[in-house]
């Protein structure tokens, strides 16, 4: 079946950090994988997304990179700042056509200045 | 162009009621997708309705149950509430069936008391 492992949180970084965010999924076929963040009080919103084995997703500074060889999906920023502070969410879509997505915990990032 | 919109945003029931949640998808958008949130279960999708045709469920009692009408707007519907459907509960609309980004709004949050 499919299913997404993702880092417990809480992660607590000083401003200008690097970040990573570990996640790692299951999944027969060949999965989409995303990064969804969520701000306090707000819906998810998606971060960047790759589609198949070696895409870079990127967006505002964030990147992760589709490895099918270690089925990982690593969230980084190289420099975090305090609006990142929210849950990050690494979730995949599976190549049914259904629009079901398959979430891993969340993980709670707050940036001190 | 508007987002996601969901009605309520709170919502407090007893055990027992019942309870309808509405989703208005982006204009143009045709699926929308609905996920339970919760601390203890993380994010799960709950059912996808496409052309007014339910097209995927996950894993939930029949208590559980939702429609979409023809101008793609979205009902879900709890019946015999309770205490575990505390949740917040989001909807996310997509342009059409397959891998791309979902939407999504910012919640309805149900207390079950």
């Amino acid at each position: 079946g499919n299913s997404v492992t993702q880092m417990e949180g809480p992660v607590t970084l000083s401003e200008e950090a690097f970040l990573t965010i570990n996640c790692t999924y299951t999944a027969t076929g060949y999965p989409s994988l995303f990064w969804y963040v969520q701000y306090p009080g707000e819906g998810l919103q998606l971060l960047l997304k790759a589609t198949k084995a070696d895409d870079k997703g990127s967006n505002k500074g964030f990147e992760a990179t589709y490895r099918k060889e270690t089925t990982s999906f690593h969230l980084e920023k190289g420099s975090v700042q305090v609006s990142d502070s929210a849950v990050y969410f690494c979730a995949l879509s599976d190549q049914t056509g259904a629009n079901n997505l398959f979430f891993g915990t969340g993980t709670r990032l707050t940036v001190i200045p | 162009k508007a987002g996601v919109t969901q009605t309520p945003r709170y919502l407090i029931k007893t055990r027992g009621q019942q309870v309808t949640l509405s989703c208005s998808p982006i204009s143009g958008h045709r699926s929308v997708s609905w996920y339970q949130q919760t601390p203890g279960q993380g994010l799960q999708f709950l059912f996808e309705y496409f052309s007014e045709t339910q097209r995927n469920k996950g894993n939930f009692p029949g208590r559980f149950s939702g429609r979409q009408f023809s101008n793609s707007r979205s009902e879900m519907n709890v019946s015999t509430l309770e205490l575990g459907d505390s949740a917040l509960y989001l909807c996310a609309s997509t342009l059409h069936r397959g891998n791309d980004e979902q939407f999504f709004g910012p919640g309805t949050r149900l207390t079950v008391l």
